[in-house]
């Protein structure tokens, strides 16, 4: 069975502080990856993707992601947090094989506090 | 180029009562997908449209549910009667054909009382 799996559901950095948002996933067939970011009231905007190549991703708002087949990771990493990335985060793996449904892990909020 | 968009915002209704939420995809999209979010819960996905027809239903939780795509355009999930545990976000989202993104419409917030 597909899985995804965010280890953390509450994050608290200090605004100007590196993150790093964990992600694993079980997956039976060559996956693609994706970050999506909700912010309060808003819907789901894709931060990153990767589906093949290089495994290190340069995302929006400064975000990366470094895909890790060996571990099944896909973390996501940002060097300096600003107070308006305080959000919900979701890792989702997809594949063609099934149709492209998405997998969602179910989240991690990001507090940061000034 | 028009996003997807999910009407309504937000619904309230009672157990028993019906309620219909309608997605417009992206144009010249033939991939819809409807997913959802109940509280506290991960967003788990519903089923997928190619075209007008069901690709596949099987994350429909059960027969209260029922899924409709006119022409292959906008798409209608009608829940009837609903109950306690159907309410959260229900999510649309669409893709190209040939696309591996999914677009996401920022969703109905849906409340069972």
């Amino acid at each position: 069975a597909q899985s995804v799996t965010q280890p953390d559901i509450h994050i608290t950095v200090s605004e100007g502080a590196s993150l790093e948002l964990r992600c694993n996933y079980s997956y039976g067939a060559t996956p693609y990856l994706f970050w999506y970011v909700q912010s309060p009231g808003q819907g789901l905007q894709l931060l990153l993707k990767y589906f093949s190549g290089d495994t290190l991703v340069q995302g929006i708002k400064g975000f990366e992601a470094e895909f890790k087949r060996s571990q099944s990771s896909f973390n996501l990493r940002k060097p300096s947090v600003h107070w308006s990335d305080a959000a919900e985060y979701f890792c989702a793996v997809g594949a063609v094989e099934y149709g492209n449904k998405l997998v969602f892990g179910a989240g991690t909020i990001l507090r940061v506090k000034s | 180029e028009a996003g997807v968009t999910q009407f309504p915002s937000h619904s309230v209704i009672e157990k028993g009562q019906t309620v219909t939420l309608r997605c417009d995809p992206i144009s010249g999209h033939d991939n819809l997908y409807w997913y959802r979010r109940v509280m506290g819960k991960e967003i788990k996905f519903l089923l997928h449209f190619v075209k007008e027809s069901k690709q596949d239903e099987s994350g429909m939780p059960n027969n209260r549910f029922l899924a409709e795509r006119t022409g292959g355009t906008y798409s209608t999930l009608k829940v009837q009667p609903a109950e306690l545990e159907d309410s959260g976000v229900y999510f649309c989202a669409s893709r190209a054909g040939g696309g591996i993104r999914q677009y996401f419409g920022p969703g109905t917030r849906l409340t069972v009382t």
